[in-house]
């Protein structure tokens, strides 16, 4: 079983739609969690934190779901800009504290 | 500031060439990684230093040879490679080595081995 396991997609939706991903992950004793996004040929960003407690930033929730060991991202009002893939990323992972990848989410936003 | 500088960010070297990636950050970050991605796969990790000392090494051939001069500077040595080796290079950096905190990473170097 992978560590970080994430849907890959392609989520397709229209402009203005919601759409969520989960990630979940296998070593309960993970301590960090964050979303990257990367787009094509791009290097991955940071897109969020991920609290016990849940995070918001504008249009984009991040939760963590500590006893069924996910995290999950929630867009709202989908524009084209957010087509891009969305990385989960675990440290604590494994036993060590490295940051260890989801192999990404892909979301396409058409018109 | 945030920024983790990568250079060159595009190259293309033959089987025989050596060259060097390098990599800068100024945020007092004391863990940097280097990490390869292959298209429509997730990065992959390959070194990682801990206050300038090299703590993981996940079984990167010899023919790749990281260096961390000071706590500001990442460096890949690249000698005798394959052309599978053709992927994007990601430096990263965080604050803290015991992981509790966001890494972030350069822009890339693309590198093609011809």
């Amino acid at each position: 079983r992978k560590e970080v396991e994430q849907d890959p997609g392609p989520f397709n939706v229209p402009e203005g739609a919601t759409v969520a991903f989960n990630c979940t992950y296998s070593n309960s004793a993970s301590q960090s969690f964050f979303w990257y996004r990367q787009d094509c040929r791009k290097e991955p960003k940071l897109l969020m934190s991920v609290y016990s407690s849940g995070n918001e930033d504008g249009r984009f929730t991040a939760q963590l779901n500590r006893a069924s060991q996910y995290i999950s991202l929630l867009i709202r009002d989908s524009k084209l800009s957010d087509s891009a893939t969305y990385l989960c990323v675990v440290l604590g992972s494994g036993g060590s504290y490295i940051p260890t990848f989801g192999r990404g989410t892909s979301l396409i936003v058409h018109p | 500031d945030t920024e983790v500088t990568q250079t060159p960010k595009h190259l293309v070297m033959g089987m025989t060439n050596k060259k060097s990636l390098k990599c800068e950050q100024h945020m007092g970050h004391r863990a940097m990684y280097w990490y390869k991605q292959k298209a429509k796969k997730p990065p992959e990790l390959m070194f990682v230093y801990s206050y300038e000392k090299l703590s993981i090494n996940e079984s990167v051939p010899s023919r790749f040879s990281p260096e961390c001069p000071n706590s500001s500077l990442l460096n890949l040595h690249l000698h005798a490679l394959q052309p599978e080796d053709s992927a994007l290079y990601l430096c990263a950096s965080s604050q803290d080595p015991q992981g509790r905190t966001e890494a972030f990473f350069g822009q890339g170097t693309r590198l093609t081995v011809v």
